[in-house]
């Protein structure tokens, strides 16, 4: 059983750019949780998703940044027009129902340049 | 005003020391988990208590429900526990992990 996967594992991008970043879950797992962890910071909560659902985007930016976890497909997590203060690692978590239950992927690791 | 608070922040201590890092929470919880991090590395979960103590390996977590405290104890410390350990509780209210600032240990040969 695969573990939580993520892509890329580094991502640069200019400001001003997209930048998307993939989570696919564990298998049988439909509960996806994405954090932030900035330079020299703790883990921040972004959002949490269920297939189709946003269930909580209370640790979410409200402008720029979206989430989405699509029927088909992995999660994602776009950030639009990034900034350099976006520059930050990206870690993903799944779970299967139980949300104290959770399992992270290696992270995606943003530089904006 | 932060929910979990870890000491120490940073650590040093000999290859065969006994470390103790230490969590405080101020929220009722549902679990609580210890979470260990490698420099530019991903998040690797530990433990994950509700009550009691759990063992594995080297690594041993207690919880004390009542006073809203943890702690993670490395017994026999080696270079490769070198990392950032980080406490984590989920509130039994909310949809959200709440995590401690992460205490940096590393231990020299």
């Amino acid at each position: 059983n695969a573990g939580v996967m993520q892509n890329p594992r580094h991502l640069v991008r200019r400001r001003g750019q997209e930048a998307r970043l993939r989570c696919s879950p564990m298998k049988g797992h439909s509960h996806v949780y994405w954090y932030r962890q900035l330079p020299e910071e703790g883990l921040k909560f972004m959002v949490y998703l269920q297939k189709e659902n946003i269930i909580d985007e209370s640790g979410m930016p409200k402008e720029r940044f979206s989430a989405e976890f699509p029927k088909e497909g992995p999660s994602i997590l776009r950030i639009q027009q990034v900034v350099r203060g976006d520059s930050a690692a990206y870690f993903c978590a799944s779970s299967p129902q139980n949300a104290d239950t959770q399992y992270f992927g290696p992270g995606t690791r943003l530089t904006v340049l | 005003k932060n929910e979990v608070e870890q000491s120490p922040q940073n650590l040093t201590a000999q290859e065969g020391e006994f470390i103790t890092i230490n969590c405080s929470y101020s929220v009722g919880i549902s679990a609580l988990h210890w979470l260990q991090q490698h420099p530019g590395g991903g998040i690797v979960s530990l433990f994950m208590l509700s009550s009691g103590k759990k063992k594995h390996g080297r690594l041993i977590a207690t919880i004390n429900i009542q006073e809203k405290h943890s702690s993670l104890h490395i017994t026999a410390s080696h270079p490769r526990d070198s990392a950032v350990y980080i406490c984590a509780v989920f509130p039994n209210t909310g949809n959200q992990f709440y995590f401690g600032t992460g205490t940096s240990l590393t231990v020299i040969p």
